[in-house]
């Protein structure tokens, strides 16, 4: 059963410190994976994708990798701003159908605190 | 951000209304899908819609109707509401896939519906 797993299922911390959230999938055959940002009351924001081929993928403080082999991806948030209260979702992408069917994690809600 | 657009952003409604959400793209997507999502819970697909006048099932099952006249506009209807119906409801589309295509789904900004 294709499945994305996320951990913690929330997560506080101060404004300036580092963090870092994690999905595990079991989607198969894989094609992409997405961080995807979801501030509350508004749809969710993609903020990276990794193919196959992919480690790591920077887009500005956010950095995702991903270890392919043991179908685990990070995101990692450096100097958090309050801005960054959100709930961050791993969306995993298959590319056994013509849909583009995506498999949505439940999210990591991260607050973060002045 | 996407130029895609839903209405109305909230409702609060009476069991056995009729209701309609509206989802509008003005990407000229192909695809488009309606999600349902609870609190703290992963969106659930519902709906989806490959182009004009064609529209399918997806994984959770949903007393709604959709229809695809035209490739903006993909609505959302439900004959006679529910307690049960109460969630928040996002549109998404995409384009047609390509070979080595990402197929980002882009998200609006959804509805959050509750029935009384």
């Amino acid at each position: 059963k294709n499945q994305v797993e996320q951990s913690p299922q929330s997560l506080i911390i101060l404004e300036g410190k580092n963090c870092t959230l994690q999905c595990n999938y079991t989607v198969s055959p894989f094609s992409n994976l997405r961080w995807y940002k979801q501030d509350t009351g508004r749809g969710p924001v993609s903020l990276t994708i990794m193919t196959f081929s992919e480690n790591t993928k920077s887009n500005g403080r956010y950095t995702a990798t991903l270890d392919a082999d043991t179908k685990q991806s990070s995101l990692h948030i450096t100097a958090s701003q309050l801005s960054d209260s959100a709930s961050y979702i791993c969306v995993v992408s298959d590319r056994g159908s013509t849909l583009g069917r995506l498999y949505f994690g439940r999210g990591t809600q991260l607050t973060v605190w002045p | 951000e996407a130029d895609i657009y839903q209405t109305p952003r909230y409702l609060v409604i009476g069991t056995g209304k009729k209701i309609t959400l509206e989802c509008s793209q003005t990407m000229g997507h192909d695809k488009m899908y309606w999600y349902q999502q609870d609190p703290g819970m992963e969106l659930h697909l519902i709906h989806y819609s490959y182009g004009v006048n064609s529209t399918e099932k997806g994984d959770l099952s949903s007393e709604s109707t959709v229809s695809r006249i035209r490739t903006e506009h993909f609505p959302l209807t439900l004959e006679s509401a529910r307690p049960s119906h109460t969630s928040q409801y996002l549109c998404a589309s995409s384009e047609r896939s390509r070979a080595g295509a990402h197929n980002e789904q882009f998200f609006g900004p959804g509805t959050r519906l509750t029935v009384l």
